[in-house]
């Protein structure tokens, strides 16, 4: 079984400054990770996605993220955000096998002027 | 462009008054799921259609079935609403050819159960 941990489930940050939303995940086999951003009364849009190779995987809206399999996190940075930034941020997981995605329990972003 | 739409994006029912939502997609993806999600939590699994192939999760209500009658649509039903069915339920697709699963989805249906 798999499970993701999302352990922020809000961060408040000023306009500008640098984010970081921290995921950590559990599988017993090879996983593919996923963040989606869901703005409100939206559905998810797909910011980016870890395959394989390069563990810095860049996204849009100039997200990135990397993925380090010792420590089985998949954590989300911007270096500079916007307002236009705050959002519910889903970090996500599948494996080769099973169809669907396992979620986590979400970050609320709130960028602030 | 290519999409995944919900119809509609706001739906107000009665307690116990069956309710159907639709899904509909032009990426020609052989896989659709349904999620339902709560306030302020993760999208939860309903189910997922594998082409005709119905597979549900084993924690989903009966009060929530599902009819795939072609490719594009998708449609959710839900028999008996309770109050506790009100949510935001999202549609969304994936291409099984892919051996990673990312999916594609829809801006989502706001259910009110009143």
């Amino acid at each position: 079984a798999q499970s993701v941990t999302q352990l922020d489930s809000q961060v408040p940050v000023f306009e500008e400054a640098p984010v970081e939303l921290r995921c950590n995940y559990s599988s017993s086999v090879s996983v593919y990770l996923f963040w989606y951003v869901q703005y409100p009364n939206q559905g998810l849009q797909l910011l980016l996605k870890y395959l394989s190779g390069s563990t810095l995987v860049k996204g849009i809206n100039g997200f990135e993220a990397e993925f380090n399999k010792s420590q089985t996190s998949f954590h989300l940075r911007k270096p500079s955000v916007h307002i236009s930034d705050t959002a519910e941020y889903f970090c996500a997981v599948s494996d080769t096998g099973r169809r669907a995605l396992t979620f986590g329990s979400g970050t609320r972003l709130q960028v602030q002027p | 462009d290519a999409m995944v739409i919900q119809n509609p994006r706001y739906q107000v029912t009665q307690f116990g008054k069956p309710v159907t939502l639709s899904c509909s997609q032009t990426l020609n993806h052989n896989v659709m799921y349904w999620y339902q999600q709560k306030s302020s939590q993760a999208p939860k699994l309903l189910f997922h259609y594998y082409d005709k192939d119905f597979n549900n999760e084993a924690d989903t209500p009966d009060n929530f079935q599902s009819r795939r009658p072609n490719t594009s649509f998708c449609f959710l039903d839900i028999r008996s609403p309770g109050l506790g069915d009100a949510a935001m339920y999202l549609c969304a697709t994936s291409a099984s050819g892919q051996s990673y699963n990312e999916q594609f989805f829809g801006p989502g249906t706001r259910l009110t159960v009143l």
